[in-house]
């Protein structure tokens, strides 16, 4: 009973350096979407996909995603700078956030996050 | 725009004590309320929601009501354990909304 599996837990990497975080979930859940978790902040929005081979919003500078498939949506930091030091979490839920959005589930689920530092 | 204003932390009480985490929000319309929580080591999930005015959100012993009058969403419960040990956050969505609004999450340590 896997749920959002996300990889690594922990990494360190230099500034300049690019590496993917991984996320997959077995649910079949159509919806995917990427948070960042930082002390003080709460949670913010960083992409979300409502389907495989969808883009749905602009991609922050920075960061590139990618949907090829239902089951995987990983992230990648293109060129990692400090201020991009965070705990990563990635979310999925089966309904797509069309007409509706969250109104009649709001439940999403998370993976345990990957812990990412910047040097 | 959508904001989740929650109580600052952390919250320390001994077990046994009655707890109450603040939340008030900021939206347009009738959005939807929840609160995660994080356990230690572990991804966040759902504690509980309410999805219209005056509903009240229940699960594992915590409650809160959707109080729209005072834009509120206040976690209670009446008694705590040490296994209630973990953040909390409170979040809301918008009908046709593709994203939750988090709050800051409040700590809670309980103590033997």
């Amino acid at each position: 009973n896997a749920g959002v599996t996300q990889t690594p837990k922990f990494h360190i990497l230099k500034t300049g350096q690019s590496m993917t975080l991984q996320c997959a979930q077995d649910m079949n859940h159509g919806y995917m979407s990427w948070y960042r978790q930082d002390p003080g902040m709460g949670l913010r929005l960083i992409y979300y996909s409502a389907a495989a081979g969808t883009t749905d919003k602009e991609v922050p500078n920075g960061y590139n995603v990618s949907r090829l498939n239902t089951e995987d949506f990983p992230l990648r930091l293109v060129s990692a700078a400090p201020s991009q030091t965070s705990v990563y979490l990635c979310a999925s839920t089966p309904r797509p956030g069309l007409a509706g959005g969250f109104k009649n589930t709001g439940e999403l689920f998370f993976g345990e996050g990957s812990r990412l530092t910047v040097l | 725009g959508n904001s989740v204003t929650q109580m600052e932390g952390p919250v320390t009480l001994s077990e046994e004590a009655f707890l109450t985490i603040n939340c008030t929000y900021t939206a347009t319309g009738y959005p939807s309320l929840f609160w995660y929580v994080q356990y230690p080591g572990e991804g966040l999930q759902l504690l509980l929601k309410a999805t219209k005015a005056d509903d009240k959100g229940s699960n594992k012993g915590f409650e809160a009501t959707y109080r729209k009058e005072t834009t509120s969403f206040h976690l209670e419960k009446g008694s705590v354990q040490v296994s209630d040990s973990a953040v909390y956050f409170c979040a809301l969505s918008q009908t046709g909304a593709n994203n939750l609004f988090f709050g800051t999450g409040t700590r809670l340590t309980v103590i033997p």
